[in-house]
């Protein structure tokens, strides 16, 4: 079955230093890979998409996220955070089933941004 | 501006009491979700519609019910039958096909007491 892992519950960094978000997924083939970013008490905004075109992929507000299909891995990076990046972010897979697109969310990770 | 409201943003009712959340989109996309978020464990399905009048049971369905009468509207019922109705509750929309982006609304916080 495929799935996503994010792999820290919880990261914290200092305004203007790197973000690193980490999430490892099992597909038995080339997965479409999402991250979506969730501020509190709020919805969901997508931040970028993966769908077998660049590895590295290029989101709103500064961030990316480069697919490495020998690591089974999609992390998501920052060169340099603000305290509005402070939210909790989802890594997610898309299924295919019977014609429809299902997402499989990871646990999320909150980034905690001190100034 | 086009997007998906859900309403109440906020939600209390008693135990054994049946509670319905609004969706509602002006994007005229064909697919419709919901899901629910508790704290640590993301987002799990609970229906999903591709079409009006047709919908489909997600992974955590007991509990609830839904209605697609219209293609904007996609309404979620919550039952005394389900057991920890207390949750945040999203509702999305997205076009059909693969890789597509799903859009989200703000959510409603439902406790009950």
């Amino acid at each position: 079955a495929q799935s996503v892992t994010q792999l820290d519950s919880h990261v914290s960094v200092s305004e203007g230093t790197p973000v690193l978000l980490r999430c490892n997924y099992s597909s038995s083939y080339s997965p479409s890979l999402f991250w979506y970013v969730q501020h509190p008490n709020k919805g969901l905004q997508l931040l970028l998409k993966y769908t077998s075109a660049a590895t590295l992929v290029k989101g709103i507000n500064g961030f990316e996220a480069e697919f490495k299909k020998s690591e089974t891995s999609f992390h998501l990076t920052k060169p340099s955070a603000h305290m509005s990046d402070a939210a909790e972010y989802f890594c997610v897979v898309s299924l295919m089933n019977t014609g429809f697109q299902k997402l499989v969310f990871g646990t999320g990770t909150r980034l905690l941004v001190s100034p | 501006d086009g997007g998906i409201t859900q309403s109440p943003k906020y939600l209390f009712r008693k135990e054994g009491q049946n509670v319905t959340l609004s969706c509602e989109q002006n994007l005229n996309h064909d697919a419709m979700y919901w899901y629910r978020q508790d704290p640590g464990q993301g987002l799990r399905l609970i229906y999903y519609s591709q079409i009006v009048n047709d919908f489909q049971k997600g992974d955590i369905a007991e509990g609830y019910s839904v209605s697609r009468e219209k293609k904007e509207s996609f309404p979620l019922t919550v039952t005394s039958a389900q057991k920890n109705p207390t949750a945040f509750y999203l509702c999305a929309s997205s076009i059909l096909g693969v890789n597509t982006e799903a859009f989200f609304g703000q959510g409603t916080r439902l406790t009950v007491v």
